[in-house]
């Protein structure tokens, strides 16, 4: 069974900061996801990827395939991406559907 | 409604009381998930079906946690004699295939009493 870890697991940070979210796996994956989940329970898709980086708006997201380990990036912070961020890992084989989750990194950022 | 919609948002069982959650997932999307998350925790795979058929069903925690989905669209996880330990969140999810971005809905906050 896949191993993911989240650190930080809690992170305070003042309007405008550069935030970083790590996230490393055990063993092989298919690819991964970083999620967003705002209280209440809603849970956003934000990136899904298997190799290198992605970019949306503020949000950057980088995966090391030798290193197991991922990182997701908020430039310019602002106190709406308050929320949980939760990365997940997809089995690789047969069974990639299969997302095994980390805890999530609570993230505050006041103004 | 062009996203994943999930009934009750909120149940509140007695301990013994079976329980019936619904997922109504995004219209054409094949695959379909249930998770389980309890507080303070990622979630956890519980089942996925691929149209109407349960292709996996190896996270369900016992013989009283059952879904369906019997026409491939609508699903249904259904839980008998719900114990303190079942209270969490259950997170539906699908996507057009198994390969592709899961989209989530709301879930269901179950609170066994």
């Amino acid at each position: 069974k896949n191993e993911v870890e989240q650190s930080p697991q809690n992170l305070t940070a003042q309007e405008g900061e550069f935030i970083t979210i790590n996230c490393s796996y055990s063993v092989g994956i298919s690819a991964l996801h970083w999620l967003q989940q705002h209280p209440g329970g809603g849970i956003v898709s934000l990136f899904m990827l298997s190799s290198g980086k992605k970019k949306h708006g503020r949000l950057i997201a980088t995966i090391n395939i030798q290193e197991k380990h991922s990182s997701l990036h908020i430039t310019a912070s602002h106190p709406r991406d308050s929320a949980v961020y939760i990365c997940a890992a997809g089995n690789s084989g047969g069974s990639n559907y299969k997302l095994t989750f980390g805890k999530g990194t609570l993230l505050t950022v006041n103004p | 409604g062009a996203g994943v919609s999930q009934s009750p948002r909120y149940k509140v069982a007695k301990r013994g009381q079976d329980v019936a959650l619904r997922c109504d997932p995004i219209s054409g999307h094949v695959s379909l998930f249930w998770y389980q998350q309890a507080l303070g925790q990622g979630p956890e795979f519980l089942t996925y079906f691929q149209n109407e058929a349960q292709l996996d069903k190896s996270g369900l925690p016992s013989d009283r946690f059952f879904a369906e989905r019997p026409e491939g669209s609508v699903s249904t996880l259904k839980i008998q004699r719900t114990q303190q330990e079942d209270s969490a969140v259950y997170l539906c999810a699908s996507s057009m295939d198994r390969h592709n971005e899961q989209f989530f809905g709301p879930g269901t906050r179950l609170t066994v009493l």
